[in-house]
């Protein structure tokens, strides 16, 4: 059965400490990782599109990396509007719909 | 371009009610799929329509219906309303298929009294 896994559940960091969050997956054919940031009662947003393993990402202070079994969303030098929670979801073989992971909540201290 | 939007916004029904929710792709995707996210669940995908026509299903109960328009807008439908269906019901959009990319209206909050 198609799995995603994240973690750390919840990361505090202070502002400008960098870190990654992770995103591990076993799917049966992977079509496409993608990571999205969500607010509080919000839709969640559009960062990153992953296809192949290799494949790097950016986007101001954020990098996704793929490999063959996980992902990762680096956070180099965070700041307090970076706090949110960052969720990992995957398209795998012929099914049409994204499954995600329970997500990571992070918090950026001033 | 305008992002995808949902109505309505927010929603409180009694037990046993039937509702509707709307949603309208981004223009030019064909591909809308709808999602229920609870604390407990996270995110589970509920259905997807492409082209007016049903073409994956999660493992949801038969209470829990979807269509979509000639212009891809797209409705779910819940009926006989439960205390467990309260959740955020977030709808989004894509070109062609899922693997392209997803891209996620507000969400309707419904609340099941």
């Amino acid at each position: 059965e198609d799995q995603v896994t994240q973690s750390p559940e919840a990361l505090r960091l202070q502002e400008g400490e960098s870190s990654s969050l992770n995103c591990s997956y076993t799917v049966s054919g992977l079509r496409g990782l993608f990571w999205y940031r969500q607010d509080p009662g919000k839709g969640p947003e559009f960062l990153f599109t992953l296809y192949s393993a290799g494949e790097e990402k950016e986007k101001e202070r954020l990098k996704a990396t793929l490999t063959k079994k996980e992902s990762f969303l680096h956070i180099t030098a965070p700041k307090p509007e970076d706090s949110a929670t960052y969720l990992c979801a995957v398209v795998s073989g012929g099914y049409n719909k994204l499954i995600f992971g329970a997500g990571t909540r992070l918090a950026v201290h001033p | 371009k305008a992002g995808v939007t949902q109505t309505p916004r927010y929603l409180i029904k009694t037990r046993g009610q039937q509702v509707t929710l709307s949603c309208s792709p981004i223009s030019g995707h064909r591909s809308v799929s709808w999602y229920q996210q609870t604390p407990g669940q996270g995110l589970q995908f509920l259905f997807e329509y492409f082209s007016e026509t049903q073409r994956n299903k999660g493992n949801f109960p038969g209470r829990f219906s979807g269509r979509q328009f000639s212009n891809s807008r797209s409705e779910m439908n819940v009926s006989t309303l439960e205390l467990g269906d309260s959740a955020l019901y977030l709808c989004a959009s894509s070109f062609r298929q899922a693997a392209d990319t997803q891209y996620f209206g507000p969400g309707t909050r419904l609340t099941v009294l």
